[in-house]
């Protein structure tokens, strides 16, 4: 069964600072990846998505995250945050080929952002 | 406009009363889900269908039941079997191009027990 682990629950940072968020995902098949992110009250937008190719992957607002298949891992990162940024990130996986199960993701317990000024 | 839309914003349960939450999607996507969320737990998925007149069981399902009557419409009730049923309810929904998926949620429902 695949799982996916946000190992800090939140993260404090300034303005204009870099901030990496981690994710760390367990599957025993290939996996496609994740990370959306979720401003109080409101439904959950897609920031990015890894599926194949090139490990490293754009989003919006300024995002990226790497993709290292060795490592488990797809860390978020933005080199310069703004207040606007605050809120909660989500990790999520879904395995590759899975018939008949339709896309089950699995989602991490989340990271909460909170840019200071 | 395209999108999912949730209904109400707020819900308010009476002990031992059925509710239904509203999902609505005009993207013409296949398949759709339901997710509970709660503090410091992620999502758990309740339910999900991939076609109408199809919906499978999630990690969750216990307390609630669904239905997928049309494309565009997944409604899910809130029986009175759930006794813990307080929590932030997503809507979400996907269209399959070939072997992968992307998942676009709606707004959310907060349910509350009075």
């Amino acid at each position: 069964a695949q799982s996916v682990t946000q190992l800090d629950s939140q993260v404090p940072v300034f303005e204009e600072a870099p901030v990496e968020l981690r994710c760390n995902y367990s599957s025993s098949v290939s996996v496609y990846l994740f990370w959306y992110v979720q401003y109080p009250n409101q439904g959950l937008q897609l920031l990015l998505k890894y599926l194949s190719g090139s490990t490293l992957v754009k989003g919006i607002n300024g995002f990226e995250a790497e993709f290292n298949k060795s490592q488990t891992s797809f860390h978020l990162r933005k080199p310069s945050v703004h207040i606007s940024d605050t809120a909660e990130y989500f990790c999520a996986v879904s395995e590759f080929g899975i018939t008949g199960g339709g896309n089950k993701l699995t989602f991490g317990t989340g990271t909460q952002l909170k840019v200071e000024l | 406009d395209g999108g999912i839309t949730q209904s109400p914003k707020y819900l308010f349960r009476k002990e031992g009363q059925n509710v239904t939450l509203s999902c609505e999607q005009n993207l013409n996507h296949d398949a759709m889900y339901w997710y509970r969320q709660d503090p410091g737990q992620g999502l758990r998925l309740i339910y999900y269908s991939q076609i109408v007149n199809d919906f499978q069981k999630g990690d969750i399902a216990e307390g609630y039941s669904v239905s997928r009557e049309k494309k565009e419409s997944f409604p899910l009730t809130v029986t009175s079997a759930q006794k813990n049923p307080t929590a932030f309810y997503l809507c979400a929904s996907s269209i399959r191009t070939g072997p992968q998926e992307t998942q676009y949620f709606g707004p959310g429902t907060r349910l509350l027990v009075l």
